[in-house]
């Protein structure tokens, strides 16, 4: 079966570095994606991951290990607009998206 | 920028009714999905679009139906709405992978349709 694994709530201090982690075990893999979600609003995209390591992207960055069937969203200097859900999306290899849960992320001052 | 809009923001409708929920979007994007989101679990795909008047199951297109008669708008109804049906629904779209315009395949949401059933 299809299974996308994140801890279901997290919670990080203002200035701080947070990582959220994603495991997955799915059919087949086309490439890994993190959206960002504030409470009553639409996804919006973060990052994308295909190959193995590290992609920055100013204070976010995101890790994939595909031998691991993992990933993990690194958020630097942690600020208050960054509370929100982040969501973690494998690609089959038809193009379709199979999303985890999601992981709320909570700032504290 | 890409602009996915929904026709409601909020609705709330009576069980059995016909329920209409219009997404759509300004990117010429091939693709369009709707999507349901509800607490604790992943978003979970109704149905998608690939093309004009071509439409595709999702995991759980149960209770639903949809309508692709231009290219910028994806309709989801919901024939005889219940209460199990209360969610938020999401719509968003792309591009085909593979597109000559590179990287873009990337989907992008509109802002959701919170739905309440009573």
């Amino acid at each position: 079966g299809q299974n996308i694994d994140q801890p279901t709530e997290m919670t990080a201090t203002e200035g701080a570095i947070v990582q959220i982690n994603c495991t997955y075990q799915t059919s087949g893999f086309n490439g890994l994606f993190w959206y960002q979600q504030h409470a009553g609003e639409a996804p919006t995209f973060l990052s994308y991951n295909v190959l193995d390591g590290l992609e920055e992207k100013g204070r976010f960055s995101s890790f994939l290990s595909r031998s691991k069937g993992y990933s993990y969203l690194l958020l630097k200097e942690l600020q208050m607009k960054d509370s929100a859900s982040y969501l973690c999306a494998v690609r089959d290899p038809n193009y379709q998206l199979i999303w985890g849960a999601g992981t709320k992320l909570i700032i504290k001052p | 920028d890409v602009k996915v809009t929904q026709s409601s923001r909020y609705l709330v409708k009576r069980t059995g009714e016909k329920v209409f929920l219009e997404c759509v979007q300004d990117m010429d994007h091939e693709n369009m999905f709707w999507y349901r989101q509800d607490p604790g679990l992943g978003l979970r795909l109704i149905y998608f679009s690939y093309d004009v008047k071509m439409k595709e199951k999702g995991d759980i297109p149960e209770g639903y139906s949809v309508s692709r008669e231009k290219k910028e708008r994806f309709s989801l109804i919901l024939e005889s709405a219940s209460t199990n049906q209360t969610s938020m629904y999401l719509c968003a779209s792309n591009y085909h992978s593979g597109s000559p315009a590179g990287f873009t395949d990337t989907q992008y949401f509109g802002p959701g349709t919170r739905l309440t059933v009573l």
